[in-house]
C-alpha cells in the first residue's frame, strides 16, 4: 500500500462547478499535511496547509480527518486557471528525521472546461 | 521571494557517465532536498540535508550521492548513470525551524535523459 494515495483522475468539470479531491495516508503519526499544485511542466507550489480544524482560502477549503486518515480539498466556482495537478503531501511523522520527510501522492489531475 | 535555481533544464547523458546536478538557493534555508518525479509514482525523496555537510537518505538513495559543502548549494551526483535514472529531478529547500513538515520551495526541475 502506498503511503499517500490519490485518485489520479482526470476530473473533468465545467467552469463554475464544485469539485472535491480526497487523499488517504497510512502513517497515523503524521503531523503535517499540505496540498500542492503543479502546472504542466512546472514545479510544485504550495497551495495550502491543512489544519486539524480545517481551513479555507477563498474558493479553496481543506479538511483533515485523523480518525479515517484522509485529507480533502474542495474547490468552489472552478476557474479555467484551476486546471492543474493537485498533490497531497504528508510528513513522515514520528522521529525528527522522518518529520523532515514530506511524502507526496502521485497527484489528481483537474481539467476545467469552458 | 525564495529562489531555488537548478543549473540545467534539460540534460542528456550516456549510460555510465558521471552526472552532477546542481542546486542553489538564495534565502539562507537550512534544509535542502532532492526528489525525482516519474509518471504515476509522484515525487520520491532521494536525499535531504538539514545542515552543511549533513545528509540523510530518502526513500530511493541507491545509485545517487549528494554533497553540501556550502549552505546554499546542494548537489546530486549520479556516479554511473543508468537508463532507469531517466527522470525529472527537482531540488527544494525549506526554512528549517526544527519542526519539520515546512513549506517547500522548488526549483524548476532538470529533465535528465540517460541514453
Amino acid at each position: 500500500r502506498k503511503e499517500v494515495e490519490q485518485d489520479p483522475g482526470p476530473f473533468n468539470v465545467p467552469e463554475g462547478a464544485t469539485v472535491a479531491f480526497n487523499c488517504t495516508y497510512s502513517n497515523s503519526a503524521s503531523q503535517s499535511f499540505f496540498w500542492y499544485r503543479q502546472d504542466c511542466r512546472k514545479e510544485p507550489k504550495l497551495l495550502m496547509s491543512v489544519y486539524s480544524s480545517g481551513n479555507e482560502d477563498g474558493r479553496f477549503t481543506a479538511q483533515l480527518n485523523r480518525a479515517s486518515q484522509y485529507i480533502s480539498l474542495l474547490i468552489r466556482d472552478s476557474k479555467l486557471s484551476d486546471s492543474a495537478t493537485y498533490l497531497c503531501v504528508v510528513n513522515g511523522g514520528g522521529m525528527m528525521d522522518s518529520s523532515y520527510k514530506l511524502i507526496f501522492g502521485s497527484g489528481t489531475r483537474l481539467l476545467v472546461r469552458p | 521571494d525564495v529562489k531555488v535555481t537548478q543549473s540545467s533544464r534539460y540534460l542528456v547523458k550516456r549510460t555510465g557517465e558521471k552526472v552532477f546536478l546542481e542546486c542553489v538557493q538564495d534565502m539562507d534555508h537550512e534544509n535542502m532536498f532532492w526528489y525525482r518525479q516519474d509518471p504515476g509514482l509522484g515525487l520520491r525523496l532521494i536525499y535531504f540535508s538539514y545542515d552543511v555537510k549533513m545528509k540523510e537518505k530518502g526513500d530511493i538513495p541507491e545509485g545517487y550521492s549528494v554533497s553540501r559543502e556550502k549552505k546554499e548549494r546542494f548537489s546530486l551526483i549520479l556516479e554511473s548513470a543508468s537508463t532507469n535514472q531517466t527522470s525529472m529531478y527537482l531540488c527544494a529547500s525549506s526554512l528549517g525551524t526544527g519542526t519539520g513538515g515546512e513549506k517547500l520551495f522548488f526549483g524548476s526541475g532538470t529533465q535528465l535523459s540517460v541514453l
